[in-house]
């Protein structure tokens, strides 16, 4: 089954200590990004990557980091989380320069630092 | 930046009534445009998308939306909603080849009474 799976789906954490979140796509797609979302504020991108090695910055990057060295994996990481950082986060896939289909996105970690 | 204006945050509509969500965008060239829905405690998933066909587009459960590139509208219609309908729907954008990624507007809470 096509999907992109997140772990964990639910995180609480306390200020400052590190955290990944694992994102994995089994489509073969080029294009990842990760995108947070707060009530009132929709989804807003927070780092992408268009492929293997290359990342740019999204709206929100402040306090995250991002790593691409295998196409199937993008890794969310929070170096010292930050109660502002609580939120409920997305990882999306999709083939670059072909957006019929949209993105696929995954079933979402909800993240809560004390 | 693009960006994506939802004009009705929170609606609340009665089972059989007709719905229509308002979207604009702001970007003047080619787009390729999307309706997502999030049912509480899940993921996004595909409601319907545009891509410079019939400006009229059909998605599942009985959605359509109509792209009127002269009002950057995307407006989402249902002429008999349910119950089940219960959710959060999301406009969002992409231009060109997508490399920036989509871009979402804020939100329509929908709440349907039985």
């Amino acid at each position: 089954e096509a999907q992109v799976t997140q772990n964990p789906r639910y995180l609480i954490t306390v200020t400052g200590k590190k955290l990944t979140v694992t994102c994995s796509q089994n489509m073969n797609h080029e294009y990842m990004s990760w995108y947070r979302q707060d009530p009132g504020l929709g989804l807003r991108q927070i780092y992408y990557s268009m492929n293997v090695e290359v990342t740019d910055k999204g709206d929100v990057p402040e306090g995250y980091k991002v790593s691409r060295k295998e196409k199937r994996n993008f890794p969310l990481i929070l170096e010292s989380p930050s109660p502002n950082q609580t939120s409920l986060y997305f990882c999306a896939s999709s083939f670059l320069g072909d957006n019929r289909e949209g993105y696929t996105f995954g079933s979402g970690t909800r993240l809560t630092v004390v | 930046a693009q960006s994506v204006s939802q004009h009705n945050h929170h609606v609340i509509l009665s089972e059989a009534a007709s719905l229509e969500l308002g979207c604009n965008y702001s970007y003047g060239g080619t787009v390729n445009l999307f309706w997502y829905v999030q049912y509480p405690g899940q993921h996004l998933q595909l409601l319907l998308k545009y891509f410079s066909e019939d400006p009229l587009v059909k998605g599942i459960k009985g959605f359509e939306a109509e792209f009127i590139k002269s009002k950057f509208s995307f407006n989402l219609r249902k002429p008999s909603v349910q119950w089940s309908d219960t959710a959060e729907y999301f406009c969002a954008v992409i231009s060109g080849g997508g490399a920036d990624g989509l871009t979402f507007g804020k939100g329509t809470h929908l709440i349907i009474q039985p």
